[in-house]
């Protein structure tokens, strides 16, 4: 199947500071790549829509001017969290649109805001 | 938008047993239903899909059922083995993005 990576795996951050995850379809090229979040045992939740060469489309309710996307290749994306606090410590997953349809993740990143 | 229920949340099977995971959704225009499979600290790995103008679809294993008309479709898994223990989610496609299911624990045991 199709392979994406994400860098880096985990993170530990002072309060404040920004980070970026990198999101990396490696033997395909995506268009569009999507950005996740997900708290312990509950489901996925849809942070953005990132398109290559234009704009991210954010949900509702997800901070555009907090959670910076980047889409400046057919294979990258970045996620920055920008002024971090403990509140945005949780699992960020992104994912790569292969078709029309299939969509494949990766393999996450743990962000922990201390 | 569209919205997708899962059941059970959580299942516990026999090594050897079947497991079945049944998903319902709204919107009839969802055309696409895949299955996603997350071990603990993991991302999700598509393990099987579905499109609408297909009412079954196996690979070894995994099997999916899709009821357009109930708009239901559900994961059967057989033979089950301790590494598919794990949490499933289903999900389905509409007009632009996947809307996931809550997600079911299945736990296999020895």
């Amino acid at each position: 199947g199709a392979v994406v990576s994400q860098h880096p795996s985990w993170v530990i951050c002072k309060s404040g500071t920004s980070v970026k995850i990198e999101c990396r379809s490696l033997d395909f090229q995506a268009t569009t790549m999507f950005w996740y979040r997900q708290f312990p045992k509950q489901s996925l939740m849809l942070m953005a829509t990132s398109n290559e060469g234009s704009k991210a489309t954010y949900e509702q309710g997800v901070e555009k001017d907090k959670f910076l996307i980047n889409h400046a290749s057919l294979t990258l994306s970045t996620l920055t969290v920008t002024s971090a606090h403990p509140e945005d410590s949780s699992f960020y997953i992104c994912s790569a649109m292969l078709d029309t349809d299939t969509q494949y993740f990766g393999p996450g990143t743990r962000l922990t805001v201390l | 938008g569209e919205n997708v229920e899962q059941h059970p949340s959580t299942l516990s099977v026999q090594e050897g047993d079947s497991a079945v995971i049944k998903c319902t959704y709204s919107d009839s225009a969802s055309n696409y239903f895949p299955w996603y499979k997350q071990e603990l600290g993991k991302g999700p790995q598509l393990i099987i899909d579905i499109r609408s103008n297909v009412g079954e679809k196996k690979d070894q294993r995994i099997a999916v059922t899709l009821n357009k008309t109930a708009k239901h479709f559900s994961l059967h898994i057989t033979e089950t083995q301790p590494e598919d223990s794990a949490v499933y989610f289903c999900a389905g496609r509409g007009w632009t993005k996947l809307s996931f299911g809550a997600g079911t624990t299945v736990t296999v045991r020895a």
